[in-house]
C-alpha cells in the first residue's frame, strides 16, 4: 500500500514556542490530506482538511491561527502548532488520499507532541 | 447525523476465539465503511473496508458484516491471536462525486486477546 511518512515522530518543546510537523506521501501524489488529533485512549478527531494549493478547511472548534496547515505540493503537508501550550500536547496524525479516489486513506505513523 | 457509534469499549477474548465489534451510523449518505487497527504510539492501519452494495466481505481472518437497513456494520476476527491485541476503530465516509470526504471515526474498542 501507499506510504505516508510523518516527521518528527516525537517532539518536546517549551511553552510559547512553535512546532512544525511534516507529512509526506512517499510513493503517490496526495490530492487531499487530513490532520487528526488523538488524546490518550480516545478516538481520532479531525482537525482540518487540506487540498494542494488551497487553504485548509478547519473543523468547528479548531483554531486556524493556532494550527497552521500548508499543503504546498502534492506530496507534502505541514502542520505548525503556534505558541504551543501544555494543553496542545497530543498525538497528531496525518492521512492522505490519492487519485483516483478509492475512498481509502493512508495514515502516517503519528507525531507525539509534548509541551512543557 | 455524523456520528458513528461503536461498542464495546473494551473486549477480552481467549486465544482462538471470535472477537466481534459493532458499529452503527445515522447518515444514510455514508458509502464507505473501513475498519482500522491501531497499536500504541502508531498511526491507524486499514484492516478491511466495505461498501453498502455488499452485505459481507472477508479477508483472511477478518470479516465485515454490513446491514444497510439497520445501518449497522460489524467486524469479526476469527481465531483471535495475542498479536491482534490493539485498538480497533470503525469509520464511515461519503466518497461520491470523485472527491474524498473526511472519515468519521467511532470511539474505538480496545481488544485484548489472552494466550
Amino acid at each position: 500500500g501507499a506510504v505516508v511518512s510523518q516527521h518528527p515522530s516525537r517532539v518536546i518543546c517549551k511553552s510559547g514556542t512553535s512546532v512544525k510537523i511534516e507529512c509526506r506521501s512517499l510513493d503517490f501524489q496526495a490530492t487531499t490530506m487530513f490532520w487528526y488529533r488523538q488524546f490518550p485512549k480516545q478516538s481520532l478527531m479531525l482537525m482540518a482538511t487540506s487540498n494542494e494549493g488551497s487553504k485548509a478547511t478547519y473543523e468547528q472548534g479548531v483554531e486556524k491561527d493556532k494550527f497552521l496547515i500548508n499543503h504546498a505540493s502534492l506530496t507534502l503537508s505541514t502542520l505548525t502548532v503556534t505558541s504551543a501550550h501544555p494543553e496542545d500536547s497530543s498525538f497528531y496524525i496525518c492521512s492522505a488520499s490519492g487519485w483516483p479516489n478509492t475512498g481509502e486513506l493512508f495514515f502516517g505513523e503519528g507525531s507525539r507532541l509534548t509541551v512543557l | 447525523q455524523q456520528q458513528v457509534k461503536q461498542s464495546p469499549q473494551s473486549l477480552i477474548v481467549q486465544k482462538g476465539g471470535i472477537s466481534i465489534i459493532n458499529c452503527a451510523y445515522e447518515n444514510t449518505a455514508f458509502d464507505y465503511f473501513p475498519w482500522y487497527q491501531q497499536f500504541p504510539g502508531k498511526g491507524p492501519a486499514l484492516l478491511i473496508a466495505i461498501r453498502p452494495d455488499v452485505s459481507e466481505k472477508k479477508e483472511g481472518r477478518f470479516t465485515i458484516s454490513f446491514n444497510k437497513s439497520a445501518k449497522q456494520f460489524s467486524l469479526h476476527i476469527m481465531d483471535s491471536q495475542p498479536g491482534d491485541s490493539a485498538t480497533y476503530f470503525c469509520a464511515a465516509s461519503m466518497n461520491s462525486g470523485g472527491a474524498t470526504n473526511k472519515l468519521i471515526f467511532g470511539t474505538g474498542t480496545l481488544l485484548a486477546v489472552q494466550p
